[in-house]
C-alpha cells in the first residue's frame, strides 16, 4: 500500500525567511508520480508540480524548488523568502498508476502542513 | 489548465436528505474522480467515474451512499444519500488534462454541513 507522510503539521516563519516542506512516501512500484498542492484559505486546491518517478532532477520554478530523492523516498518543497500570499496547507501526494493509462491515477494525500507567513 | 466548475459552490442541509454535486469541465476529460476532505483533514478518494462505465468506488465508500453519474465527456455528478452530520466536509472533483501531460487539476469543491 501506498502512503505519505508530512510530519510538519504546522509552521510559522517571517515574511523573506527560507522554509522546507517535508515529504516522505512508500510505495512497493518502481513507476509512481509525485505531487505538491497549495490549498489557501478560499479552499481551492492549486497544483504546483507533478514529477514521475524516473525524474530526480531538482526542479526550480521561481521562488519555488523541489528536491526529490529516490534514496530516502522523500520530495521534498522549499520556498525561498516566502511571502504571507504563501500562507496555506500544503498537501504532498503520490500516485501509483501511470495517468490515463486506462487504470485512474489514484491520488493518495499527506495529511498536509499548514504554513503560516507574518509580517 | 483544465478549468473545472462545481455546483453548489456551499449548501447547509438537514440530516436524512440529499444532495447533488455538479461538476463541469471545459474540456473533454476520460477521468473524473470525487474526493471528500472532511474538517481539517487530508483528501481521500470516493470513487472514480469513467464516462459511459459505472463508477469504481474506493474501499469505505458504496455506491447507494454515494451514486454518481457520468453522462458525457465534460460532467459528472456526485450525490450524498440519506445525510448526517458526518458527511459534513468539502467534496471535490478532480479531472486529468491530456492537454496538460495528465496533470490532474482540482474543482473549487462544495462545502457541505449538514445539521
Amino acid at each position: 500500500a501506498q502512503k505519505v507522510t508530512q510530519a510538519q503539521t504546522e509552521i510559522s516563519v517571517v515574511e523573506k525567511e527560507d522554509v522546507t516542506l517535508d515529504c516522505v512516501y512508500e510505495t512497493r512500484d518502481t513507476t509512481y508520480y509525485l505531487f505538491w498542492y497549495k490549498q489557501p484559505p478560499s479552499g481551492e486546491l492549486v497544483f504546483l508540480i507533478r514529477r514521475n518517478s524516473f525524474d530526480e532532477q531538482n526542479e526550480i520554478s521561481g521562488r519555488y524548488s523541489w528536491n526529490f530523492q529516490k534514496s530516502t523516498s522523500s520530495f521534498n518543497f522549499t520556498i525561498t523568502a516566502s511571502q504571507v500570499v504563501d500562507s496555506a496547507v500544503y498537501f504532498c501526494a503520490l500516485s501509483e498508476d501511470l495517468p490515463s493509462t486506462g487504470t485512474a491515477s489514484k491520488l493518495t494525500f499527506g495529511t498536509g502542513t499548514r504554513l503560516q507567513v507574518t509580517l | 489548465s483544465a478549468v473545472i466548475s462545481q455546483k453548489p459552490s456551499r449548501d447547509i442541509c438537514q440530516r436524512g436528505t440529499s444532495l447533488t454535486i455538479q461538476c463541469q469541465v471545459d474540456s473533454q476529460v476520460t477521468m473524473m474522480f470525487w474526493y471528500r476532505q472532511q474538517p481539517g483533514q487530508s483528501l481521500t478518494l470516493i470513487a472514480t467515474a469513467n464516462q459511459g462505465s459505472e463508477a469504481t468506488y474506493e474501499s469505505g465508500f458504496v455506491i447507494d451512499k454515494f451514486p454518481i453519474s457520468r453522462p458525457n465527456l465534460t460532467f459528472s455528478t456526485l450525490t450524498v444519500s440519506n445525510m448526517s452530520p458526518e458527511d459534513s466536509s468539502i467534496y471535490l472533483c478532480s479531472v486529468e488534462d491530456p492537454r496538460q501531460g495528465y496533470e490532474q487539476y482540482f474543482g473549487p469543491g462544495t462545502r457541505l454541513t449538514v445539521t
